[in-house]
């Protein structure tokens, strides 16, 4: 079945040490998205790729960076994770707009980060 | 930005029973989903809606789009609708569709 995929499930890292999520879809898709889900809230966009164009939101911290090296993978880098960004990764896919029912964004099982 | 509020935002019914959750959003907007994230943090789309009222087995919802609001319905509820609803509405950038997320209900369903 077609789907978004996110690896690893857990991941536990240690206070300053960079980390890397990895986000991949078998959907085709040309739009692919991060978010970051605190603890009893709501899921908050960090950036998201239309093909290889990079759009940042502008509110999420510098620390926070990513990489699209082709259609079918994405990547989420923490380059110095604090306490405060322990929370988990949600990854979704959407498809070209303008198409009825095509923008449905579809979410991966998402990762959840623990920052020690 | 956009305002985004649900109610209620904790919800206990027993099996069987029927609840409407209800999204609010402030400014007008160019669609609205629902989403069912389960207690392992999927999240599910249920309802792709900018207007109107779709249904889908036990689950159905309705959008006014003019009066910035919309429901979603669920009958003979089961142990498995446990978990978090979330309404996102969608403002097109023309480049991707950026959604932000409501509030959310939480909804545990006791036999």
């Amino acid at each position: 079945d077609a789907m978004v995929i996110q690896n690893p499930r857990y991941q536990v890292t240690q206070f300053g040490k960079p980390v890397t999520l990895s986000c991949s879809q078998t959907l085709n898709h040309n739009v692919m998205y991060w978010y970051q889900q605190k603890s009893s809230q709501a899921p908050k966009l960090l950036f998201h790729y239309y093909d290889k164009d990079f759009n940042n939101e502008a509110d999420t911290p510098d620390n926070f960076q990513s990489r699209r090296p082709n259609t079918s993978f994405c990547f989420l880098d923490i380059r110095s994770p604090g306490l405060g960004d322990a929370a988990m990764y949600l990854c979704a896919t959407s498809t070209l707009l303008g198409e009825i029912d095509q923008e449905t964004q579809y979410f991966g099982p998402g990762t959840r980060l623990l920052v020690l | 930005g956009i305002q985004v509020e649900q109610s209620p935002p904790d919800l206990i019914l027993q099996e069987g029973a029927n609840s409407t959750l209800r999204c609010n959003f402030s400014d007008s907007v160019n669609n609205l989903q629902w989403f069912h994230q389960n207690p392992w943090g999927q999240l599910i789309n249920l309802f792709y809606i900018p207007s109107g009222t779709k249904q889908n087995g036990r689950l159905s919802a309705t959008t006014v789009a003019t009066e910035r609001y919309s429901l979603l319905y669920i009958s003979s509820s089961q142990t498995t609708d446990s978990g978090v609803y979330f309404c996102a509405v969608e403002l097109n950038t023309g480049t991707a569709s950026k959604l932000t997320f409501g509030t959310g209900t939480r909804l545990q369903v006791t036999l």
